[in-house]
């Protein structure tokens, strides 16, 4: 019944190996978004779709890059992994623009 | 300042008191306003959402919203251990722009 789905929950990779997370919902759900949280830190938004429309927050660095090739799969892709890119991953859905969002239950990224 | 600023806490109180989190946002257009629950090493869950002023209750949960003030509380009572959790305080900016707070921690001791 798990109506956002990630995929590993826990990764971990090399520094500067790239590395592929994977979201897909059943809710068939417009916006789909990814977060990164790190410790005791607020979760902070990377981007997000709105159906085939990318977002890109403005500080989100060149490393992180995103595709939703369907409504149902949207993949985070870390290019060049750093230390500091060790965090948890969130990706959520909403049906819409300010509607409620859902949380998947993340993706533990460790970079050695 | 932080677009969303709460009390990182902990906070503690007693099993069956009342826990009062307290949430304050900077963008004055913000018009949806949420609160999630996040166990240590999970994500975070919805528990109310609220989008005009006063209060909004469901079961033991109450929000109240004072956008005149920037300001958003989500209230618990009868607390219980297991709603010990950090506590997300997110705000719609608008444009699927969720921003969220570090989260408030909070420990009901029993």
């Amino acid at each position: 019944d798990a109506m956002v789905i990630q995929n590993p929950r826990y990764q971990v990779t090399q520094f500067g190996k790239p590395v592929t997370l994977s979201c897909s919902q059943t809710l068939n759900h417009n916006v789909m978004y990814w977060y990164q949280q790190k410790s005791s830190q607020a979760p902070k938004l990377l981007f997000h779709y709105y159906d085939k429309d990318f977002n890109n927050e403005a500080d989100t660095p060149d490393n992180f890059q995103s595709r939703r090739p369907n409504t149902s799969f949207c993949f985070l892709d870390i290019r060049s992994p750093g230390l500091g890119d060790a965090a948890m991953y969130l990706c959520a859905t909403s049906r819409d623009s300010g509607a409620l969002q859902y949380f998947g239950p993340g993706t533990r990224l460790t970079v050695t | 300042q932080k677009e969303v600023e709460q009390n990182s806490g902990p906070l503690s109180v007693p099993e069956g008191a009342i826990a009062s989190l307290n949430c304050t946002y900077s963008d004055r257009g913000s018009q949806s306003f949420f609160w999630y629950r996040q166990y240590s090493g999970k994500s975070p869950e919805l528990i109310m959402s609220i989008y005009s002023n006063g209060d909004k209750e469901d079961g033991r949960f109450t929000a109240q919203l004072n956008k005149a003030s920037q300001y958003v509380s989500l209230l618990i009572r009868d607390s219980q251990p297991s709603d010990s959790a950090t506590y997300l305080c997110a705000v719609d900016r608008g444009n699927n722009d969720m921003r969220f707070g570090a989260g408030t921690r909070l420990t009901v001791k029993p």
